[in-house]
């Protein structure tokens, strides 16, 4: 089944405690992002990766790093959480080319980060 | 720069009727494509529909159209004969198609559907 996988769904975390979401998929896609849904809001995208060891700044970075590695995953860390951390994380993924311009999206079902 | 807007943060329907959600978009990319995503409660992300910049026809997908005009850069959403089921939260989204092929999400309209 064609799908991304995103992991833990759930975290609790303490301010300051490394943390990493992991991100997988199986599409092959070369496109890969996060985003972060915050209420009023909508998703903000956090970083993007057009293809391995290609990764570019979204519109909120701060406080983020990610790593495209393999084609296939994407994860996201969070080097020294705190509290406006505080969200729901979205890993998505699609085709990258011209050809792909009509592809939708293909979400992870999400995780929610809770930092104390 | 691109940008998405979304201004109804909230909507109600009674069951079975029509209702139109509204977002417009901003972009100097002669290609794009536009978006439509439902949000339910539970949390997951489910693409709806999508339009292309050169497509001369509305898109359709069920009870799902896109009414796209291209000069007021709108892309609304219409559902027709609303169920219950439709309440939710819905995102439009638009991809440019040069560069970075970058997606950005409007901040969304929450549908209510009334029995």
């Amino acid at each position: 089944e064609a799908q991304v996988t995103q992991n833990p769904r759930y975290l609790i975390t303490v301010t300051g405690k490394k943390l990493t979401v992991t991100c997988s998929q199986n599409m092959n896609h070369e496109y890969m992002s996060w985003y972060r849904q915050d209420p009023g809001l909508g998703l903000r995208q956090i970083y993007y990766s057009m293809n391995v060891e290609v990764t570019d700044k979204g519109d909120v970075p701060e406080g983020y790093k990610v790593s495209r590695k393999e084609k296939r995953n994407f994860p996201l860390i969070l080097e020294s959480p705190s509290p406006n951390q505080t969200s729901l994380y979205f890993c998505a993924s699609s085709p990258h080319s011209l050809a792909g311009i009509n592809s939708p999206l293909h979400f992870g079902n999400g995780t929610r980060l809770t930092v104390t | 720069a691109q940008k998405i807007t979304q201004t109804q943060p909230g909507m109600f329907v009674q069951e079975k009727e029509a209702v139109t959600l509204d977002c417009t978009y901003d972009t100097s990319d002669q290609s794009y494509g536009l978006f439509w995503y439902k949000q339910p409660s539970s949390g997951e992300m489910i693409f709806l529909i999508y339009q292309g910049s050169y497509d001369e026809q509305n898109a359709t997908e069920g009870r799902y159209s896109l009414n796209f005009q291209k000069a007021r850069k709108s892309a609304n959403l219409v559902i027709s004969a609303s169920q219950l089921g439709d309440s939710a939260m819905y995102f439009c989204a638009m991809r440019e198609g040069t560069g970075t092929y970058k997606y950005i999400f409007g901040t969304g309209t929450r549908l209510k559907v009334l029995a």
